[in-house]
């Protein structure tokens, strides 16, 4: 089955600086990937997703790529404000399945 | 709000008792999922639901769990005979599939405590 790789488990930057953070996908068959933050004890949200008919998709400060060849996809938030500490979960799936395999976190702490 | 609802939002039970939960996803939704979280980790895949038929349960979901969607609509979770282990939070989350992926929306979740 599909298995998600993530990392950092870990991030920390400066208030202004840029995030990224990478995940591997194990299954060729995956064709959509979501990227979901989730504040402390509140549920996930997607915030971007990307298809696999697609290299790369940006929505204001947010961006993902996605490399099909290398079967990686990474997130990238630039001029990160406070805010933006969460924990952040990227996801795969196949069309048939619909059902979301995680990875398992990348808890970013962003300091004014 | 007419988001995923799901409850109780918290529920503690000793070791050994049945618990069920219930999720009312978004109406329009046709595909109900389950998930489990532990702290610290992703949300696990546990069972989902295209109106009341029930697709697919995770091979790592052990047989006191149980899920149903009779009419399509809400669907319960239920966990007999509880163990310590079983101790997390239970999301669902629903999405309008069609013929191809659509993002799921979740739920806040019902935290369980087995003591």
């Amino acid at each position: 089955g599909e298995n998600v790789e993530q990392h950092p488990s870990t991030l920390s930057v400066q208030e202004g600086d840029s995030a990224v953070i990478k995940c591997t996908y194990s299954d060729s068959a995956s064709n959509y990937f979501p990227w979901y933050k989730q504040e402390l004890g509140k549920r996930p949200q997607l915030i971007i997703d990307i298809r696999s008919n697609v290299g790369e998709k940006k929505d204001q400060r947010i961006a993902v790529t996605l490399n099909k060849t290398a079967k990686h996809f990474s997130l990238h938030i630039t001029e990160t404000q406070p805010e933006d500490s969460a924990v952040y979960f990227c996801a795969a799936s196949m069309n048939q399945g619909g059902k979301l395999i995680f990875g398992q976190g990348t808890e970013l702490s962003v300091k004014p | 709000d007419t988001g995923v609802s799901q409850d109780p939002r918290h529920k503690i039970t000793k070791r050994g008792q049945n618990v069920t939960f219930r999720c009312d996803p978004i109406s329009e939704h046709n595909r109900l999922y389950w998930y489990r979280q532990t702290l610290g980790q992703g949300p696990e895949f546990l069972t989902y639901f295209q109106n009341e038929a029930q697709l697919e349960k995770s091979r790592l979901l052990s047989d006191r769990f149980s899920a149903e969607r009779p009419k399509g609509s809400f669907s319960t979770l239920e966990i007999q005979r509880t163990e310590q282990g079983d101790s997390a939070m239970y999301l669902c989350a629903s999405s309008l599939y069609r013929s191809y992926n659509s993002p799921l929306h979740f739920g806040n979740g019902t935290r369980l405590t087995v003591t």
